[in-house]
C-alpha cells in the first residue's frame, strides 16, 4: 500500500514567516494531492490540492508544488498569522487517500 | 445543516458494549467515508461507500466493525464487543464526486469514542 512521511512533525515559526511541509509517497500512481487542515475538536478541512499534470498551484498565501519524478510534495505557507497554527495533512491519493502523520504548525505572534 | 454531521460528539463505553455511531453527509453527496483517528495520529480509512453501496471495507480492523448506508443518505457505524484499543475519533466525510477519491472530502467534527 501507499507509504506517506510528513516532514517535520512539528513546525514552529515566528508570525510573517514562511512555513514550509514536505510530504514523501511511494505510490507512483498517485495521481491527486490535497493538504487538508485540523484544528482542535475538528475535522479536517481542504486548503489545497493539486492534480498530477500540474507543477504547482497558489492561492493566496498557500501554494502547492508537486515533483512527481521525487514522489513529493509540499505545502508552502507565506506571512504567517496565529490563525494558521493547526494541524496540517497531506492525503496523496493512488487507489484511496492515505493521510500522513500530520505536522503540528505553531505560529508565534 | 449545511455541512456533515456525526452523533453522538461524545461516548464513552464499556468493554464489551456494542455502539453506534452516526453520520449525516451533505445532502445530496453521492460518496460517504468512515476515518478512524488515533490521538496524535492522521486519520485512517475504514471504509467507502457509493450511494448505498459500500465498494471498499478494506479499513474495517475486525469483523467487529459494520457500516451501513441503507438510503445511500444517513450513515452509521457499528462497533460490537468494544474493547480498549477502539478508542478513537471517529470521522465521517462525504464527497459530491461519483469516484468519491480525487474530489474534496468534507469532514463532520467527529465522535471521540472512548472505552473503558
Amino acid at each position: 500500500g501507499e507509504n506517506v512521511e510528513q516532514h517535520p512533525s512539528t513546525l514552529s515559526v515566528q508570525e510573517g514567516d514562511s512555513a514550509v511541509i514536505k510530504c514523501t509517497y511511494s505510490d507512483s500512481a498517485s495521481n491527486y494531492f490535497p493538504w487538508y487542515k485540523q484544528e482542535l475538536g475538528k475535522g479536517p478541512q481542504l486548503i489545497i490540492d493539486i492534480r498530477s499534470n500540474v507543477g504547482e498551484k497558489k492561492d493566496q498565501r498557500i501554494a502547492v508544488t508537486l515533483n512527481k519524478t521525487a514522489k513529493h510534495f509540499s505545502l508552502h505557507i507565506t506571512e504567517t498569522q496565529p490563525e494558521d497554527s493547526a494541524v496540517y495533512f497531506c492525503a496523496p491519493y493512488g487507489n484511496k487517500l492515505v493521510f500522513g502523520a500530520g505536522t503540528i504548525l505553531r505560529v508565534k505572534s | 445543516g449545511a455541512g456533515v454531521s456525526q452523533s453522538p460528539r461524545y461516548k464513552v463505553a464499556k468493554r464489551g458494549q456494542d455502539v453506534a455511531l452516526r453520520c449525516d453527509p451533505i445532502s445530496g453527496h453521492v460518496s460517504l467515508f468512515w476515518y478512524q483517528q488515533a490521538l496524535g495520529q492522521g486519520p485512517e480509512f475504514l471504509t467507502y461507500f457509493q450511494n448505498e453501496a459500500q465498494l471498499d471495507k478494506s479499513g474495517l480492523p475486525s469483523d467487529r466493525f459494520f457500516a451501513e448506508r441503507p438510503e445511500g443518505s444517513v450513515s452509521t457505524l457499528k462497533i460490537q464487543r468494544t474493547q480498549q484499543e477502539d478508542s478513537a475519533v471517529y470521522l465521517c466525510a462525504s464527497s459530491s464526486s461519483g469516484t468519491g477519491r480525487t474530489g474534496e472530502l468534507f469532514f463532520g467534527e467527529g465522535s471521540r469514542l472512548t472505552v473503558l
